[in-house]
């Protein structure tokens, strides 16, 4: 269990409305990622971040913004929701050690729907 | 362009019998290479990695995986499938410098038959 916990879980939303997801980790790491997941594309980079205050963009990111005040939370998003942002979200940490790349560890996913 | 492929979109196979996923990816640097199952309305476990040395690597779960370079593959085999291993699978690749980020094959599923 790499102590990462995503909310809201579920949410339903309406065309136009912001939204915001959030990723919390109980352990410190210095990397955390967005991923959106839809059939037929398994899962895509929106955003990540590297440090507090320290983001890029990956390979979807437009409609979605990231801010990471705190090495814990990073937070996700859409300033207007559109129908085409239904998708299940996930956040993920990378285990690393002393700045050494290791794997990615995923949290349990936020399902988002906006009708 | 970096890409990762596999090819089958759905595989069924029955229990007890042996399993093997396909995937090839498309990388300029050298790869780190990993597999992730996704059981249903669940989030990703890692099975297995890959960053360097013995090419064929074993996880969790009785899963294997052998990198081949010339043939840029990393397939997943399990000599005996259990009615539990019914899950989607992801092949992911990613590279030193790149800030962790990994790009994700389509994923596959597998249905297991009794």
């Amino acid at each position: 269990d790499a102590g990462i916990t995503q909310s809201p879980r579920h949410k339903v939303t309406e065309t136009g409305t912001p939204v915001t997801l959030r990723c919390h980790q109980t352990e410190n790491h210095r990397y955390m990622y967005w991923y959106r997941q839809d059939p037929g594309h398994g899962l895509r980079l929106i955003h990540y971040s590297y440090g507090v205050k320290d983001t890029d963009k990956g390979e979807v990111s437009d409609g979605y913004s990231v801010s990471r005040s705190k090495t814990e939370d990073f937070l996700l998003t859409l300033e207007s929701a559109t129908s085409s942002q239904t998708s299940v979200y996930f956040c993920a940490i990378m285990g690393a050690s002393g700045g050494a790349y290791n794997e990615q560890f995923f949290g349990p996913g936020t399902r988002l729907t906006v009708l | 362009a970096q890409s990762v492929t596999q090819p089958d979109i759905h595989i069924t196979v029955s229990e007890g019998a042996s399993l093997e996923l396909r995937c090839n990816y498309s990388y300029g640097a050298t790869p780190y290479l990993f597999w992730y199952v996704q059981s249903p309305g669940q989030g990703l476990q890692l099975l297995l990695k890959y960053f360097s040395g013995d090419t064929l690597v074993q996880g969790i779960k009785g899963f294997e995986a052998e990198f081949k370079r010339s043939q840029s593959s990393f397939n997943l085999r399990k000599p005996s499938v259990h009615w539990s291993d019914a899950a989607e699978y992801f092949c992911a690749v990613g590279a030193q410098n790149q800030g962790g980020k990994l790009i994700f094959g389509q994923g596959t599923e597998l249905s297991v038959k009794p």
